[in-house]
């Protein structure tokens, strides 16, 4: 079956460093998802993306983070300028359709540790 | 917000029990759509239920809906073992974003 994938599993990085973190999504899907994690927290909504550009995004999104889809198979998240409370899970995820008539399919998640 | 609320938060039973988990969300829905995590890996979708159904099974698995309630429930039937993960509520809407509540984390002991 068709999977989502992430890399890399892991990720270190110190304060202030600019991180990408990659996805491949399912390559018949058209939407394209980030979430995070704080460990032992809820799964909460970055980005969505669609048609070459981001469709909704929340409060969390600011000016540090960016997405991008460089070829027609990854799509990755930059996090410019990284701080502590960005360490999380980060999870892609992709859906065939919206969110109001697909499941998402998600990867494994990248685990971002900032010291 | 249109996030989930997942009730219990812990949840602790014997195999072969049943489980059952709860959500509630707060504005009107297309789709709930409910998933599992296990620990450290990704969410897997479980089941979706639309707006205008009041219930789904899937094998073990029986959710309802109630819209007058904004609520919904998971019913796992003869648990297993295998089953301890976290289970999450998820709504949709029109738009293009996916709100997560803050899960079920259900223990089944062997």
């Amino acid at each position: 079956e068709p999977e989502v994938t992430q890399t890399p599993s892991h990720q270190v990085t110190q304060m202030g460093q600019e991180v990408i973190l990659r996805c491949v999504p399912i390559s018949n899907h058209l939407y394209f998802y980030w979430y995070r994690q704080i460990l032992g927290q809820k799964v909460e909504f970055l980005v969505s993306f669609y048609n070459n550009e981001i469709s909704e995004k929340s409060e969390i999104f600011d000016d540090q983070f960016s997405v991008e889809r460089p070829d027609g198979s990854n799509f990755t998240l930059k996090i410019r300028s990284t701080k502590l409370e960005d360490s999380a899970m980060y999870f892609c995820a992709s859906s065939q359709g919206s969110t109001g008539n697909s499941p998402l399919h998600f990867g494994n998640g990248t685990r971002l540790t900032v010291t | 917000s249109q996030q989930g609320e997942e009730d219990p938060q812990a949840l602790s039973i014997q195999e072969g029990e049943n489980a059952t988990m709860n959500c509630s969300y707060k504005t009107s829905i297309n789709n709930l759509q409910w998933y599992r995590q296990n620990s450290g890996r990704g969410l897997v979708h479980l089941i979706l239920i639309r707006s205008n159904e009041r219930e789904k099974h899937s094998g073990r698995l029986r959710v309802t809906l109630d819209t007058s309630k904004k609520s919904s429930s998971l019913l796992i039937t003869a648990s297993r073992a295998a089953d301890t993960a976290s289970y999450f509520c998820a709504t949709g809407n029109t738009g293009n974003q996916f709100y997560f509540g803050t899960g079920t984390s259900l223990t089944v002991i062997p």
